[in-house]
């Protein structure tokens, strides 16, 4: 069963618009929620995390709004760019090491 | 960062033949590897976990004696695809955790191409 669901598939914003990704879990056991971003052909790199202890981590243009009760936490791009665009994965973290995926994002930002 | 080497970064071999992927941890001693397989437009799918000095722990589905994966050292994990078949064809995706540090870094991928 997917452990974490995400929403949406793709995603088409304009630039300077803020692109927002979210994603629903179910274990409250999860104890590490991380962000990557992938580019065609490249393996995925570490954007942004957050712990459940905080409801939300800011990191430039980057921010993480975690709601712990509602089990959801959700990534937003401010001021979104060209560049940005790329495949988004959220996870989630067994305490001790497995990690759990998302389905992607592909986010398109427009010029 | 830390970084994660993954090689190589694309091969094309043929059918029957065996490739080698090397996956390094650069910067840190990594106790835990992952292998993922990747589809185009895909998430990541987990193959294995490795942890350094064991045997690999297979995700259902996954056959060991075709992804043969080693863990001998603390900055070296091998997936060896024996026996390549068209099929096999994917992106290999290699990820390395310390065991102090919570966080998952990721090689760059490796395009394994079998004609």
């Amino acid at each position: 069963q997917q452990q974490v669901k995400q929403s949406p598939q793709s995603l088409i914003v304009q630039k300077g618009g803020i692109s927002i990704i979210n994603c629903a879990y179910e274990n409250t056991a999860f104890d590490y929620f991380p962000w990557y971003q992938q580019f065609p052909g490249k393996g995925p790199a570490l954007l942004i995390a957050i712990r459940p202890d905080v409801s939300e981590k800011k990191e430039g243009r980057f921010t993480i709004s975690f709601n712990k009760s509602a089990k959801q936490f959700s990534l937003h791009i401010m001021d979104s760019q060209p560049g940005d665009s790329a495949t988004y994965f959220c996870a989630a973290r067994w305490p001790g090491n497995q990690f759990y995926f998302g389905t992607g994002t592909s986010l398109t930002v427009i010029p | 960062g830390a970084v994660v080497s993954q090689h190589p970064s694309r091969v094309i071999c043929k059918s029957g033949t065996s490739v080698k992927i090397e996956c390094r941890s650069l910067d840190f001693q990594a106790t835990t590897m992952f292998w993922y397989r990747q589809f185009p437009k895909k998430s990541l799918m987990l193959m294995a976990t490795s942890n350094e000095g064991s045997k690999a722990t297979y995700e259902q589905g996954v056959e060991k004696d075709k992804f043969l994966i080693n863990h001998a050292s603390l900055t070296l994990s091998t997936l060896t695809v024996t026996s390549a078949h068209p099929e096999d064809s994917s992106f290999y995706i290699c990820s390395a955790r310390a065991a102090t540090n919570e966080k998952l870094f990721f090689g760059s991928g490796t395009q394994l191409s079998v004609l």
